[in-house]
């Protein structure tokens, strides 16, 4: 059975800050997915990680992906206020198409000014 | 394009009614899936479909029924609701290695 999980769980960090958020997964995928969602809100997706040693950025997160490790983490450069929502890493099950994810059960970020 | 729709927004039911979320895409995509996402959780998977005509469960099937008559159409029924599916409902759609979720449905069973 595939098992996601995320640390932390919560996180709070002051504006300026950096952190990183950490995705372990419990089987072979190489497929890596980080979503953002704001309250009451639908899922944003953030990158999408296909291979073994992926980076991609955009803004102040960057994501990597290391399938050896089963690990991925989504790192916060000067963390902003607009960047407080809840953070979600999720698996592909074991095939090519994007119809089935694990998901974590979600980090939960706060930036105070 | 709108994207992937759902219907109802919201949606309050007594125990033992039944009802059908529906779900619609436009991106002419294959795969089509149903999540639910309870408080603290991540989503959990309910049911998914890679085609026209082909269905089959995920993590968390027990008390729905889905059926993909169409391309576009993917709805999920709830046959006699109970409290315990009381959670917010996302369908998404994809095709190779995007993901695109629906705005939710937010159901609760009294």
């Amino acid at each position: 059975e595939l098992k996601v999980e995320q640390n932390p769980l919560f996180l709070s960090m002051q504006e300026g800050k950096n952190y990183t958020i950490y995705c372990n997964y419990s089987t072979t995928s190489d497929r890596l997915y980080w979503y953002r969602q704001d309250p009451g809100k639908s899922l944003e997706s953030l990158f999408v990680l296909l291979s073994n040693g992926a980076v991609k950025q955009e803004g102040r997160l960057m994501a990597s992906l290391d399938t050896k490790a089963r690990l991925s983490t989504l790192h916060i450069t000067a963390a902003v206020h607009d960047l407080s929502a809840t953070y979600f890493c999720a698996v592909l099950r074991g095939e090519t198409s994007g119809s089935r994810l694990t998901f974590g059960e979600g980090t939960q970020l706060t930036v105070n000014p | 394009n709108a994207g992937v729709t759902q219907t109802p927004k919201f949606q309050v039911l007594k125990t033992g009614q039944s009802m059908t979320l529906q779900c619609a895409q436009d991106m002419n995509h294959e795969y089509m899936s149903w999540y639910r996402q309870d408080p603290g959780m991540g989503l959990r998977l309910i049911h998914y479909s890679v085609g026209a005509g082909i269905t089959d469960q995920g993590e968390v099937p027990n008390g729905y029924n889905v059926s993909r008559s169409t391309t576009e159409d993917f709805p999920l029924r709830l046959l006699s609701a109970a409290p315990s599916q009381t959670s917010v409902y996302f369908c998404a759609s994809s095709r190779f290695s995007e993901q695109f979720f629906g705005p939710g449905t937010r159901l609760t069973v009294l």
